[in-house]
Parts: C-alpha cells; sequence; structure tokens
C-alpha cells in the first residue's frame, strides 16, 4: 500500500521557534507537496518540489522554506515560529504521470 | 481564478442518503475529486471523475458531473457513522505539468443524527 508518513503528527512549539515538519514517501514520486489546513480556509498551498533540490512557492510561502535533499523527503521549515502559524500541516506526493495526490495524515502544530 | 465551493456542513439521519454538492468555476476542468478527510487524519481519496463522464458509481457512492452547469455531487447511500467525516471537492485540468494545480474547494463536514 503507498504512503506518505508525516513523522510528527502532534507538535507544541513556542514563538521564535525553529520547527521542522518532515514528510516521507515511499511511492518514488517525483512531486511533493506542503499545504495547511485551517478551519474555514480549506488547503492552501505552501511549497512545492517536482525533483530533488526543486522547490516552488505555493500561494502561501511566506514564513516557511523547504528542503528536498533525497526523492522520498520533503521537509517545511519554519525558520521562526509565530502563533499565526498554528495549523494542521498536509504533506503530499504524486508520481509524474498520475494526476491524483497522495496525502500524509497531517502533523498538527500549535505555537504558543 | 479558479475556484471551488461548497456548502461548509450537513446533518444526514443515519440509513439516509447524503447528497454534498460542489460547484466549480474552471471550464477547462478535466478531473474532479472527492477525498475524505476522519477526524484528526489526512485526505483520503474517495474517487474521481473525468471531466467526460456524467456518473460513477462505487458501491455506496455515486457522483454525478454536469458540465454545463459546473456542477460535481457525491451521493452516499444508506449513510453510516462511520461516513462522518469533511469531503473535498477538488478540481484540475491536469497535473502534468509543474505549474499545474488542483484547486480544492473548503470541505463539506458531514455530520450522522441517531
Amino acid at each position: 500500500d503507498v504512503k506518505v508518513t508525516q513523522s510528527s503528527r502532534y507538535l507544541v512549539k513556542r514563538t521564535g521557534e525553529k520547527v521542522f515538519l518532515e514528510c516521507v514517501q515511499d511511492m518514488d514520486h517525483e512531486n511533493m507537496f506542503w499545504y495547511r489546513q485551517d478551519p474555514g480556509l480549506g488547503l492552501r498551498l505552501i511549497y512545492f518540489s517536482y525533483d530533488v533540490k526543486m522547490k516552488e512557492k505555493g500561494d502561501i510561502p511566506e514564513g516557511y522554506s523547504v528542503s528536498r535533499e533525497k526523492k522520498e523527503r520533503f521537509s517545511l521549515i519554519l525558520e521562526s515560529a509565530s502563533t499565526n502559524q498554528t495549523s494542521m500541516y498536509l504533506c503530499a506526493s504524486k508520481g509524474s504521470g498520475a494526476n491524483v495526490l497522495t496525502f500524509g495524515a497531517g502533523s498538527r502544530l500549535t505555537v504558543l | 481564478g479558479e475556484d471551488v465551493e461548497q456548502s461548509l456542513f450537513l446533518s444526514v439521519r443515519e440509513g439516509d442518503s447524503s447528497v454534498i454538492n460542489c460547484t466549480y468555476t474552471d471550464s477547462s476542468s478535466t478531473y474532479l475529486y472527492w477525498y475524505k478527510q476522519e477526524p484528526g487524519a489526512g485526505l483520503q481519496l474517495l474517487t474521481y471523475i473525468f471531466s467526460n463522464m456524467d456518473m460513477k458509481q462505487d458501491q455506496r457512492l455515486t457522483v454525478l458531473l454536469n458540465k454545463k452547469d459546473k456542477h460535481l455531487s457525491l451521493r452516499i447511500a444508506d449513510t453510516q457513522t462511520g461516513d462522518s467525516a469533511i469531503y473535498f471537492c477538488a478540481e484540475t485540468n491536469g497535473l502534468m505539468n509543474r505549474d499545474d494545480k488542483i484547486i480544492f474547494g473548503k470541505g463539506t463536514r458531514l455530520h450522522i443524527l441517531p
């Protein structure tokens, strides 16, 4: 069964801390995505990557960065967490010939 | 830009049929999706339909597409407590190219009444 794994399901961090959210997929997918999900706002795309070491800004990249050093791993980085980054973060991936996204279980981040 | 609209809440009695509606604005949509999100979990693909289809049925799920009105619906027959979730409608005109995007609605929370 194909899998996208987000290692941290729940995190609590303090304002100003650096936060790493990790996502690993075992499907040899080229494309990986980070979304955040907020009540009433749905899913918003933060960053995506179509290849190792490649990244593209999504709709709301401010305050975030990403890293894709290996094909299977896509990390979302909050350099200095703020309370307005409290949210559910969803990672997804897809193969180059596919039109379907596969999602991870999500990482719920609370910034105090 | 492209938009996908769906109502935020729906309450249905157990055993009844649930119908979740969605409208979209992109006339070049090729793929339309329904994703399900259970509490505390990620999004799980339920089903998808190509724009050249009117209907797709899979067990208790029926998807209807009215391309002229840009209206997509998901019918769940014999709704069970396990169907309680948020259902996201989404569309894309393809995800083959780097710049292609999938547009999600805000999700409809389905509440099952006993």
